[in-house]
C-alpha cells in the first residue's frame, strides 16, 4: 500500500512569512496526526484528527498555527506568521482508526525560517 | 506529566559490536512502550513495541528490548551492529487507555557506526 505522502520535502522562508504543508494519509486511515520535530528533540504532537474532527490540539500554538482536514482525507498545516523557532521537521502520521498504535509516518517537511 | 529520557545523545560503536540504547520513562501507570528508528530524511519506522506479557520483545532488523518495571526502563539492544543501523533512535510511550493514543517521544539517540 502507498505510504503517507507529504509535500513539500523542504521549505525555506523568511520570518513573518506564511507557509503551508500538505499531507495525504494512507487510504482508509481515519486518524491523522501532525508532529513537530525540532532539531535535537523528539517529535511533539501538534494536532490529531479523527476523520475531519479535532481530537487533540492542546499543544498547537493557535495564535500562529492552524490545521484542517477537509472531507476526512488530506490535511494541511499552516503557519502564519512564521518565527525562527518554528524551524523544524513537520511529520504527518496516520492510523487506521485511532484505537491502537498502528502509526505510519510520512517522510516529513523540513522547514527553515531565516 | 509523562516523560521519556534517553540519557545518551550520541553513541558510536564499531561494526559487529553489541549495542544498548537506554530509555527511562516517567508515567502514572505502566504505559505502552515503543522504539522507533529514523534514517536521515526519512520518517519514523517502528522497531518494536511492548504491550504486555514477556518482558523481552523482539523487533525487526535483529533488535530486541527489555522492559523492567522496577527500573521504569525499556532498553534497546542488538548483539551485532551493521553499518546500515546508523540512524537516530527514539523511545516513546503511550497510554494504555484513552481517547487519542498519543505518543510521547524521548529526545533521541544518534547512532554512528564505525567500519
Amino acid at each position: 500500500e502507498a505510504g503517507v505522502a507529504q509535500s513539500p520535502r523542504y521549505k525555506i522562508i523568511e520570518k513573518r512569512q506564511s507557509v503551508a504543508f500538505w499531507c495525504n494519509p494512507i487510504s482508509g486511515h481515519a486518524t491523522l496526526y501532525w508532529y513537530q520535530q525540532i532539531l535535537g528533540q523528539g517529535p511533539k504532537l501538534l494536532i490529531q484528527f479523527q476523520n475531519n474532527g479535532v481530537v487533540d490540539d492542546s499543544q498547537l500554538p493557535k495564535d500562529r498555527f492552524s490545521a484542517e482536514r477537509l472531507k476526512g482525507v488530506d490535511s494541511t498545516l499552516k503557519i502564519q506568521p512564521a518565527k525562527l523557532e518554528d524551524s523544524a521537521v513537520y511529520l504527518c502520521a496516520s492510523n487506521k482508526d485511532g484505537t491502537s498504535y498502528g502509526y505510519t509516518f510520512g517522510s516529513g517537511t523540513r522547514l527553515t525560517v531565516v | 506529566a509523562q516523560s521519556v529520557t534517553q540519557p545518551d545523545i550520541h553513541i558510536t560503536v564499531s561494526e559487529g559490536a553489541s549495542l544498548e540504547l537506554r530509555c527511562n520513562y516517567s508515567y502514572g501507570a505502566t504505559p505502552y512502550l515503543f522504539w522507533y528508528v529514523q534514517s536521515p530524511g526519512q520518517g519514523l519506522q517502528l522497531l518494536l513495541k511492548y504491550f504486555s506479557g514477556d518482558t523481552l520483545v523482539q523487533g525487526i532488523k535483529g533488535f530486541e528490548a527489555e522492559f523492567k518495571r522496577s527500573q521504569s526502563s525499556f532498553n534497546l539492544r542488538k548483539p551485532s551492529v551493521h553499518w546500515s543501523d546508523a540512524a537516530e533512535y527514539f523511545c516513546a510511550v503511550g497510554p494504555r487507555r484513552g481517547s487519542n493514543y498519543k505518543l510521547t517521544f524521548g529526545k533521541g539517540t544518534l547512532l554512528t557506526v564505525n567500519p
